[in-house]
């Protein structure tokens, strides 16, 4: 069964500490994995596609990292305009393009 | 200004009742989906279409309907069939023959 897993659910910084966020997937063959920001009450935002292991993207202090089994969300010197729940989903080879999603992280950056 | 835009922002149904969200897209993109969001869990998948005048099943779509006649609109109608309604409902688009889907700012649905 293919299966998205995303941890910790939840995760709380000082600002300027930096850390990582984990999305493991099991999968019959990958398309792509997304990540997406979702601030409280509104739709997700998009942040990152990642195609293929050992590809990485960088925007400000957000960098996506992709292996064979994982993706990593890192985050360095956070600010509290950070916080949010950050998702994670994957589209499987031969599918219509539809998503399945991790249940997300939920950032908290302290001032 | 393209976006995708979703309406109302919340919706109340009372028991038996079918109620109807909005989806509208100006992004001409082909493809539209409905996900269905609920605490603690990831985005389930409700419908899809890929194509005017055609759309599938997702994963979860027993009591829901939906109509795809023009390319901009992708209404979503939950029926008195569907037993546990509330939840936050998130429309989405993408390009063809491009992975990304961009999300609309969602519908909270709640019971009387």
């Amino acid at each position: 069964e293919d299966q998205v897993t995303q941890s910790p659910e939840a995760l709380r910084l000082q600002e300027g500490e930096s850390s990582s966020l984990n999305c493991s997937y099991t999968v019959s063959g990958l398309r792509g994995l997304f990540w997406y920001r979702q601030d409280p009450g509104k739709g997700p935002e998009f942040l990152f596609t990642l195609y293929s292991a050992g590809e990485e993207k960088e925007k400000e202090r957000l960098k996506a990292t992709l292996t064979k089994k994982e993706s990593f969300l890192h985050i360095t010197a956070p600010k509290p305009e950070d916080s949010a729940t950050y998702l994670c989903a994957v589209q499987i080879r031969g599918s219509q393009g539809n998503l399945i999603f991790g249940k997300g992280t939920k950032l908290s950056v302290k001032p | 200004d393209g976006g995708i835009t979703q309406s109302p922002k919340y919706l109340f149904r009372k028991e038996g009742q079918n109620v109807t969200l909005s989806c509208e897209q100006n992004l001409n993109h082909d493809a539209m989906y409905w996900y269905r969001q609920d605490p603690g869990q990831g985005l389930r998948l409700i419908y899809y279409s890929q194509i005017v005048n055609d759309f599938q099943k997702g994963d979860i779509a027993e009591g829901y309907s939906v109509s795809r006649e023009k390319k901009e609109s992708f209404p979503l109608t939950v029926t008195s069939a569907q037993k546990n309604p509330t939840a936050f409902y998130l429309c989405a688009s993408s390009m063809p023959h491009q992975e990304t889907q961009y999300f609309g700012p969602g519908t909270r649905l709640l019971v009387l």
